[in-house]
């Protein structure tokens, strides 16, 4: 099956610094990709739509400027928390749509702690 | 604005019971539905993706319905293990491929 995968898988931060999560499909090419941000016993949230060689598409109070997106190629989108801060420590879990196919594979998800 | 809501919030079941786990949405303008299993900690895995076309896909012990028309959707699953202890997250997708989560469903199975 499609697989996706997310590094790191864990990361630890002082505030005020700059994290930057990847998000790879495996062994298929997706030209949309997603990423989601979940809260302790919270469910996913979208935060924005990568779309390979063009900007992101940011969900309504997700700050573009502070979440920086980029999918320069059908395999790779990677997610920058800029000037990260405490209440930004989340997990963050991308996904990934193929080409001819309704479903998204998920990566396993990054947990992010911001000192 | 779409907006998902799983009942029962948490489930705590002896193996062996068959369960029912639903999920409505407000929007019923959707293309499908998927239902995902979210272990602790973990990411999600599809467990099955039902066409707004369709009524209802199979896998395994697992069944999901869907009825459009009203919103709603079910999970059914057959003689529960143990190891079907998760949260269950159900998904209606529109024709911008984005996915609205619901605020899912804890699920344990005690042996």
């Amino acid at each position: 099956g499609a697989v996706v995968s997310q590094h790191p898988s864990r990361v630890i931060c002082k505030s005020g610094t700059s994290v930057k999560i990847e998000c790879r499909s495996l062994d298929f090419q997706a030209t949309t990709m997603f990423w989601y941000r979940q809260f302790p016993k919270q469910s996913l949230m979208l935060m924005a739509t990568s779309n390979e060689g063009s900007k992101a598409t940011y969900e309504q109070g997700v700050e573009k400027d502070k979440f920086l997106i980029n999918h320069a190629s059908l395999t790779l989108s990677t997610l920058t928390v800029t000037s990260a801060h405490p209440e930004d420590s989340s997990f963050y879990i991308c996904s990934a749509l193929g080409l001819y196919t309704d479903t998204q594979y998920f990566g396993p998800g990054t947990r992010l702690t911001v000192l | 604005k779409q907006e998902v809501t799983q009942i029962p919030a948490a489930l705590s079941v002896p193996e062996g019971e068959n369960l029912v786990l639903n999920c409505s949405f407000t929007d019923s303008a959707i293309y499908n539905l998927q239902w995902f299993r979210q272990d602790p900690g973990k990411g999600l895995t599809s467990l099955l993706l039902i066409q707004s076309s369709q009524r209802e896909q199979t896998s395994g012990r697992l069944n999901a319905s869907l009825d459009k028309s009203s919103g709603r959707s079910t999970l059914y699953i057959a003689a529960s293990q143990p190891g079907d202890s998760a949260t269950y997250l159900c998904a209606p997708g529109g024709n911008t491929d984005k996915l609205i989560f619901g605020t899912g469903t804890r699920l344990q199975v005690f042996p």
